[in-house]
């Protein structure tokens, strides 16, 4: 089956504790990247990845880092969460950059305290 | 100016009810749109595509107005199953510019 894994579903942890974000698909796609949702705000991209090796910031990354070593995976990592990343996290997958339909992966919610 | 902008909603209606949702954008160079729905708490998912001379799934219409920037989503009958967020997409073709709505709550009620 096609789909967008994403592991935690749901994580509550203090500032300043590292943590990682895993993401991985199984449909070969080029295209990954990461949003945040907040009320009122709709979704808004953090990081994306064109390709292997290949990352650039979107529109609200600071505080956050991405990888990309295999094109499956794009994991998401908070060095030092702040209570302002408190927030729904979605990975999202596409064949092609701005080409087509993204696939999302079920959602992380994340709470820092 | 947002760069994507929708109906705040929500909209409440009842079964059967038609009911349509406008979506304005304000990058004249944008050459794909989506609708995508969201349900509570789940991940958005591509309801369709909207293509410049208008395209129609089942009770779905999607209308694309590139002279006045805004497009448009009709739904006809409405079900109870129709209940849910739903999200207009614009990005820049070839690039990874794609920018979201904040969503239209939609719910049916019986």
């Amino acid at each position: 089956e096609a789909q967008v894994t994403q592991n935690p579903r749901y994580l509550i942890t203090v500032t300043g504790k590292k943590l990682t974000v895993t993401c991985s698909q199984n449909m070969n796609h080029e295209y990954m990247s990461w949003y945040r949702q907040d009320p009122g705000l709709g979704l808004r991209q953090i990081y994306y990845s064109m390709n292997v090796e290949v990352t650039d910031k979107g529109d609200v990354p600071e505080g956050y880092k991405v990888s990309r070593k295999e094109k499956r995976n794009f994991p998401l990592i908070l060095e030092s969460p702040s209570p302002n990343q408190t927030s729904l996290y979605f990975c999202a997958s596409t064949r092609l950059a701005g080409v087509g339909e993204q696939y999302f992966g079920p959602g992380t919610r994340l709470t820092v305290t | 100016r947002k760069e994507v902008e929708q109906d705040p909603g929500p909209f409440n209606v009842p079964e059967g009810a038609t009911v349509a949702f406008n979506c304005t954008y304000s990058n004249s160079a944008s050459q794909s749109f989506f609708w995508y729905r969201q349900d509570c708490r789940k991940e958005p998912k591509l309801l369709m595509s909207v293509y410049s001379s208008g395209n129609e799934d089942g009770r779905f219409t999607a209308q694309l107005n590139r002279a006045s920037q805004y497009i448009s989503l009709l739904i006809r009958d409405s079900k109870l199953s129709d209940s849910a967020t739903y999200l207009c997409v614009v990005n820049k073709e070839g690039n990874n510019d794609m920018r979201f709505g904040a969503g239209t709550r939609l719910t049916v009620k019986p």
